[in-house]
C-alpha cells in the first residue's frame, strides 16, 4: 500500500512569487495535516483538513492556505513567497477519528531565493 | 493550548550505550503523547505512543517511553543503542478532541562507534 505521497521534492522559488504544494494521504485516510519544518524551529502545525473542512489553523499568516479534495488530497498554497518561508513541508494523513496514528510523507523541500 | 519541551538539543552517546530522551508537556488534561523519528532526508516514523493505560509504553526498534503525570514528562529510552539510531527524534502531544499535535523542537542523536 502506497504511503502518503508528496509533491514536489524539491521547489525553488523567488521572493513574492507563490508556491503550491500537493499531498496525497494513505488510501483511506480522510484528515490531513500539514507541518512547516523550518532550520532550528522543529515542526510547526499548519493546518488540518478533515472531510474536506479545515478544522484547525496553526500560528501563520493567511498567505498560507490550503484545501482538501473530494478524493481526500491536499494542496497547500503559500503566496506572496518570503525568505523565511524556506523550510521543509511535512504532509501526513490518518484514519477518521481523533488521536489515530498520523503518518507522514517525505516533505517538500521549499527554498525561496 | 498544549506545548512539548524537548531540552536537548543534540546527545552523543556511544554505541551500545542506554539511551534517554526528555520530554516535558504542557497540556490541562489527560495528554496524548508520541514519540517521532526522522531519519536524515526522510519523514517521520511513529516510534510509540501513550494514549492511557499503562504508563510504560513500549515501541518500535527496542524503544520504550515512561510517562510520568506527576513530572508531565514522557521520556524515551533504549537500553542499548545502535549506529542505526543516529536521527532526529520528537516528541509531540496531542488532545483529546483535536488531532493537530504539537511537536517539540527535537533532539539530536549522534552514535559514537
Amino acid at each position: 500500500e502506497a504511503g502518503v505521497t508528496q509533491s514536489p521534492t524539491h521547489l525553488i522559488k523567488t521572493r513574492g512569487q507563490q508556491a503550491t504544494l500537493r499531498c496525497s494521504p494513505i488510501s483511506g485516510h480522510t484528515s490531513v495535516y500539514w507541518y512547516q519544518q523550518a532550520l532550528g524551529l522543529g515542526l510547526q502545525f499548519l493546518l488540518w483538513y478533515d472531510e474536506g473542512e479545515e478544522r484547525n489553523r496553526g500560528n501563520f499568516p493567511p498567505r498560507f492556505s490550503g484545501r482538501q479534495f473530494p478524493n481526500y488530497s491536499s494542496e497547500l498554497n503559500v503566496n506572496a513567497l518570503e525568505l523565511e518561508d524556506s523550510a521543509l513541508y511535512l504532509c501526513a494523513s490518518s484514519l477518521p477519528g481523533l488521536n489515530t496514528e498520523a503518518f507522514f510523507g517525505q516533505g517538500t523541500r521549499l527554498t525561496v531565493v | 493550548a498544549q506545548s512539548v519541551t524537548q531540552p536537548d538539543i543534540h546527545i552523543t552517546v556511544s554505541e551500545g550505550a542506554s539511551l534517554e530522551l526528555r520530554c516535558n508537556y504542557s497540556y490541562g488534561a489527560t495528554p496524548y503523547l508520541f514519540w517521532y523519528v526522522q531519519s536524515p532526508g526522510q519523514g517521520l516514523q511513529l516510534l510509540l505512543k501513550y494514549f492511557s493505560g499503562d504508563t510504560l509504553v513500549q515501541g518500535i526498534k527496542g524503544f520504550e517511553a515512561e510517562f510520568k503525570r506527576s513530572q508531565s514528562s514522557f521520556n524515551l529510552r533504549k537500553p542499548s543503542v545502535h549506529w542505526s539510531d543516529a536521527a532526529e527524534y520528537f516528541c509531540a502531544v496531542g488532545s483529546y478532541n483535536n488531532n493537530d499535535m504539537r511537536f517539540g523542537a527535537g533532539t539530536r542523536l549522534t552514535v559514537k562507534p
